[in-house]
């Protein structure tokens, strides 16, 4: 266990509808990542946060946007929904600044139907 | 930006063979190289990790080493297992948070 939690484990929804993945970082991390993983693919970064704020964008759609909250907890909107956002989604936290040891989550398997 | 290659993107090897994966990187800035291990439908977990002022590291059966100069770092299996079975991941980092991953290696080892 990495000791990142995230919820749900699955989401099965329609298209055009929103959802919102929620992730809960390690104790004592700061900073958070959004990685998306579709079928035998890669890791495509979306975006990151450290300590409430955005520290960094990837390759994220205009209909996806993300938070940290203040007690360091992060959700993932991802709205519109298409057929092609089906994937699992990763969050990833670190310590933050001056420790890059990154630390993965279950993932959210997202199904679109 | 950063721009992380990675090769091959299947290796099959025997049981008790070695195995080797490549990662090429761009950026000179990059100063840090994990690599990860994501078993089928589970999380990407760290096995490995080397800094750029350190050419080689060793952790029992696997071990990473890093040329600076031809900006490439590979990982490096022996003795494998059919556990070993996996995607690899290897990723250069710069500014302490920017990760950039390569496209992954399917290794599979064959009993």
């Amino acid at each position: 266990d990495s000791g990142v939690t995230q919820t749900p484990k699955h989401l099965i929804t329609a298209t055009g509808q929103r959802v919102t993945l929620r992730c809960s970082p390690r104790s004592g991390d700061l900073s958070v990542y959004w990685y998306q993983q579709s079928l035998d693919q890669g890791l495509q970064f979306l975006i990151q946060y450290y300590n409430g704020e955005e520290r960094a964008k990837g390759n994220i759609l205009e209909r996806f946007s993300a938070q940290q909250f203040p007690d360091l907890h992060s959700e993932l909107n991802l709205s519109s929904l298409e057929l092609g956002d089906s994937a699992l989604y990763f969050c990833a936290s670190s310590v933050g600044v001056g420790n890059e040891k990154l630390f993965f989550g279950s993932g959210t398997q997202l199904s679109v139907l | 930006g950063e721009n992380v290659e990675q090769h091959p993107s299947t290796l099959s090897v025997q049981e008790g063979d070695s195995a080797v994966i490549k990662c090429t990187y761009s950026d000179s800035a990059s100063n840090y190289f994990p690599w990860y291990k994501q078993e089928l439908g589970k999380r990407p977990q760290l096995i490995i990790d080397i800094r750029s002022n350190v050419g080689e590291k060793k952790d029992q059966r696997i071990a990473v080493t890093l040329n600076k100069t031809a900006k490439h770092f590979s990982l490096h299996i022996t003795e494998t297992q059919p556990e070993d079975s996996a995607v690899y991941f290897c990723a250069a980092v710069y500014n302490f948070n920017k990760f950039y991953f390569g496209s992954g290696t399917k290794l599979n080892v064959k009993p």
